[in-house]
């Protein structure tokens, strides 16, 4: 619930407005990234993931991007909406079933 | 969530008891995982398993135990509560491609 958000880095962007929602991961052996949204009380959802062997990938109105050499990723939300509002959480992981290592999140605040 | 459900949703416990939550999945995936979070630190690892009767610990498994005598099911338990295990519990399942599914968590308060 709201109790997760606290402490967050926060952007905030108008609507209409594209959101760039930037990750730094840890591990220069991962080879596979996810980008999950949390929204108030529930559980994080899959956006959008990108394996190392790609420095682009999009979806609808969701694209990452992946930069190994400095380990960053970042998620950008074309013509962000209200329905955006939530916390963006990147996860890495690498040779295969290793447990997803979350980052820290942002949260993601519309103004209408 | 489809395919995966927690229980109890909410629950106040006093210091020192036990406490058990529940996972089930109706998916038949090899993979679960229990998550706990916490503002300022994102989702971290409790405990995972692979299998029936076969488990590992995660980054924060101190103080927790865990059970998978089904597939469908992964129980965490709390031998004795405490304070600092107050937080909010995500349950996941790994469909084989990496992105797993969460529960909707369950938020347990320790006074």
């Amino acid at each position: 619930g709201e109790s997760v958000g606290l402490h967050l880095p926060t952007l905030s962007v108008q609507e209409g407005d594209n959101s760039i929602i930037n990750c730094a991961y840890s591990n220069s052996a991962s080879d596979y990234f996810i980008w999950y949204k949390q929204e108030s009380g529930k559980g994080p959802q899959f956006i959008i993931d990108i394996r190392s062997n790609m420095d682009k990938r999009q979806g609808q109105r969701v694209t990452v991007l992946l930069n190994k050499t400095v380990k960053h990723l970042s998620l950008q939300i074309a013509a962000t909406q209200p329905g955006d509002s939530a916390v963006y959480f990147c996860a890495e992981t690498y040779s295969g079933n290793t447990p997803l290592v979350f980052g820290k999140g942002t949260r993601l605040s519309v103004i209408a | 969530d489809a395919g995966i459900t927690q229980s109890p949703r909410h629950k106040v416990t006093e210091t020192g008891t036990p406490v058990t939550l529940r996972c089930h999945q109706t998916e038949n995936h090899r993979y679960m995982y229990w998550y706990r979070q916490d503002p300022g630190h994102g989702l971290r690892l409790i405990h995972y398993s692979y299998g029936v009767k076969d488990t590992d610990k995660g980054e924060v498994s101190d103080g927790y135990s865990v059970s998978r005598s089904k597939t469908e099911d992964f129980l965490l338990t709390l031998e004795s509560a405490t304070s600092s295990q107050t937080s909010v519990y995500f349950c996941a399942i790994n469909p084989g491609n990496y992105g797993y599914t969460f529960g909707s968590g369950t938020r347990l308060t320790v006074v």
